[in-house]
């Protein structure tokens, strides 16, 4: 069965700083993979996705994530942090050809920017 | 921009009640999703639907069902409610089942539902 594993359920990080939001996946087959985030009373948005091709992967708000096939990961980072970054995080994994397409999310990790 | 409307931001019922969640998209999207989102479990599938009249179980279909009699709304129902599905409910939609593999989920902003 194919699994997301955010290890981290709070991340802080000073405001100007690099920051990284970590994500590990398990799937029979490939992966898709994507990170969403949701700000307070909002819905969830999407930032990015990794299909195929570079393994590094640019998307909204100046994030980017690195595809890692060897230690199945996909972690998301940031080269300067800003207050308005903090929010909850999802990484999310669909396991094409393994049998089961659905998308499965991670439990999220709270990012703390801290000014 | 797309827009996933949930018919209502907070809403309290108790035990043993029909509740009925709706969902409206503005983006004629083939593909609509139900989750529930709960603290330290991320978000869970409920239901899912690519086609009017059509739907498919999630994860955890148990005690819902769900409604799709137009293309653009997406109904969730909790037949009898209880406690354990206390929760914040996210409607989600996306362009097309053949390319549903690879695009992004357009999400509302959520249903806090509390069953007292």
């Amino acid at each position: 069965a194919q699994s997301v594993a955010q290890p981290e359920d709070q991340v802080n990080v000073a405001e100007g700083n690099p920051l990284t939001v970590k994500c590990t996946y398990s799937v029979s087959g490939n992966p898709y993979l994507f990170w969403y985030v949701q700000y307070p009373n909002r819905g969830l948005q999407f930032l990015l996705k990794y299909i195929t091709g570079d393994n590094l992967v640019k998307g909204s708000y100046g994030f980017e994530a690195e595809f890692n096939k060897s230690q199945t990961s996909f972690h998301l980072k940031k080269p300067s942090a800003l207050v308005s970054d903090s929010a909850l995080y999802f990484c999310a994994v669909r396991d094409i050809g393994g049998g089961n397409e659905k998308l499965t999310f991670g439990t999220g990790t709270r990012l703390t920017i801290i000014p | 921009d797309v827009k996933v409307t949930q018919s209502s931001r907070y809403l309290v019922k108790r035990t043993g009640e029909k509740v009925f969640l709706e969902c409206v998209q503005d983006m004629d999207h083939e593909n609509m999703f139900w989750y529930r989102q709960d603290p330290g479990l991320g978000l869970r599938l409920i239901y899912f639907s690519y086609d009017v009249k059509m739907k498919e179980k999630g994860d955890i279909p148990e005690g819902y069902s769900v409604s799709r009699e137009k293309k653009e709304r997406f109904s969730l129902i909790l037949e009898s409610a209880s406690t354990n599905q206390t929760s914040m409910y996210l409607c989600a939609s996306s362009p097309h089942r053949a390319a549903s593999l690879i695009e992004k989920l357009f999400f509302g902003s959520g249903t806090q539902l509390s069953v007292l």
